[in-house]
């Protein structure tokens, strides 16, 4: 059971490049999230999506796009990477009320 | 809108003593609330859940409507307990998290 899957784990961009980085769960869950983890700010969330069809911007949704591909994909793109966008990136996903949610191994992005 | 609120970032305990991390929150509606912790190298993970009202490697914690609290207490604080702690609260399909407490146990 592979549970939320994010590629890549790693990656370089310079800045003013695109990227789109992946998230996948295999548990049926209904809603997911993006999460940016930076030193003393915690976890923000950036996007997530309630249910498949949905999104909705979180907490810092600035130089960010996502996909609700279906049901298991939700992918989190950068059109024009900036350095304040350096940061480690989680995915998450959760089923219904009251349970918890799963997270995803993280993706360090670094922006030069 | 809903805040969660953890105040201290660091906390340095020495092993066997008590551990108490605070957690405040505001939320206009029926909070759900939980703790997760991410251990080095590993991925964030629930450790608590409000809902439950149980004891999880010895921790616990209680919410306080009244105080619209939620802290997490440990009474003997092992080396295996070092870690990032995170608050959260779920609300509107929302799920948002606190800054964090990063917990060192000395030996």
């Amino acid at each position: 059971n592979a549970g939320v899957t994010q590629t890549p784990k790693f990656q370089v961009l310079k800045t003013g490049q695109s990227m789109t980085l992946q998230c996948a769960q295999d548990m049926n869950h209904n809603s997911m999230y993006w999460y940016r983890q930076d030193p003393g700010m915690g976890l923000r969330l950036i996007y997530y999506s309630a249910s498949e069809g949905t999104t909705d911007k979180g907490e810092v949704p600035n130089g960010y796009n996502v996909s609700r591909l279906n049901k298991r994909e939700f992918s989190l793109r950068l059109e024009s990477a900036a350095p304040s966008q350096t940061s480690v990136y989680f995915c998450a996903s959760r089923a219904i009320r009251n349970t918890e949610a799963f997270f995803g191994q993280g993706t360090r992005l670094t922006v030069v | 809108a809903q805040r969660v609120t953890q105040p201290e970032k660091l906390l340095s305990v020495f092993k066997g003593a008590p551990v108490e991390l605070k957690c405040n929150y505001s939320y206009s509606g029926s909070p759900e609330l939980f703790w997760y912790v991410q251990y080095s190298r590993q991925r964030l993970q629930l450790l608590l859940r409000h809902i439950s009202r149980e004891s999880i490697k010895g921790f616990t914690a209680d919410l306080n409507k009244g105080e619209t609290s939620f802290h997490l207490k440990k009474p003997f604080a092992q080396e295996e307990d070092s870690a990032m702690y995170y608050c959260a609260l779920r609300g509107n399909n929302r799920l948002a998290f606190g800054k964090g407490n990063q917990v060192v146990v000395i030996p």
